[in-house]
């Protein structure tokens, strides 16, 4: 089945720096990437939908220029936290539709820590 | 937008009962219906899903049923066992924007 490959798994990082997720559609073309926050023992949150070739659509209340997301081949979608806080410690997780099983692929998951 | 309720939010079962999870969503575009099993850490698992098409499924101790005009849906897992315990989620997606959006969630705790 679809396969997306999710890294790096965990993060820490200082206040202040920015991190990089990425998220690799490894056995089809991802036109669409949905990136997830999900807090502890909270639901996930959709945050943007991502979109080859085009800008990203963010989710009411989420902050585009903090949150960068880009999706520059069918099968790459980054999410870039800039400025980190330690209130953007969270789950993130990436999911892409899979068109061959009419459901969704999720990536593993990114912790991320900032201290 | 979509906005899918889910209740319980907490639910133990004596192992071998039967445990029952209920979602509402609100729109009635929505015709795609996953569940997950979610461990700590780790990434949603379907479980099972539903399309709008049809008013139930079941894939051996796991069923989940779909009352369109009420615009819920409800999980059934019988004969339950201590590594169902987890935290499950439903959710729901639309044909136009193909968002998937997620309940609330449901700790699930099997009582051996």
């Amino acid at each position: 089945g679809a396969v997306v490959s999710q890294h790096p798994s965990w993060v820490i990082c200082k206040s202040g720096t920015s991190v990089k997720i990425e998220c690799r559609s490894l056995d089809f073309q991802a036109t669409t990437m949905f990136w997830y926050r999900q807090f502890p023992k909270q639901s996930l949150m959709l945050m943007a939908t991502s979109n080859e070739g085009s800008k990203a659509t963010y989710e009411q209340g989420v902050e585009k220029d903090k949150f960068l997301i880009n999706h520059a081949s069918l099968t790459l979608s980054t999410l870039t936290v800039t400025s980190a806080h330690p209130e953007d410690s969270s789950f993130y997780i990436c999911s892409a539709p899979d068109r061959g099983s009419a459901g969704y692929t999720f990536g593993s998951g990114t912790r991320l820590t900032v201290v | 937008g979509e906005n899918v309720e889910q209740h319980p939010s907490t639910l133990s079962v004596q192992e071998g009962d039967s445990a029952v999870i209920k979602c509402t969503y609100s729109d009635s575009a929505s015709n795609y219906f996953p569940w997950y099993k979610q461990e700590l850490g780790k990434r949603p698992q379907l479980i099972i899903d539903i399309r709008s098409n049809v008013g139930e499924k079941k894939d051996q101790r796991i069923a989940v049923t779909l009352n369109k005009t009420a615009k819920h849906f409800s999980l059934h897992i019988t004969e339950t066992q201590p590594e169902d315990s987890a935290v499950y989620f439903c959710a729901a997606s639309s044909p136009g924007n193909e968002k998937l959006t997620f309940g609330t969630g449901t700790r699930l705790t099997i009582i051996p």
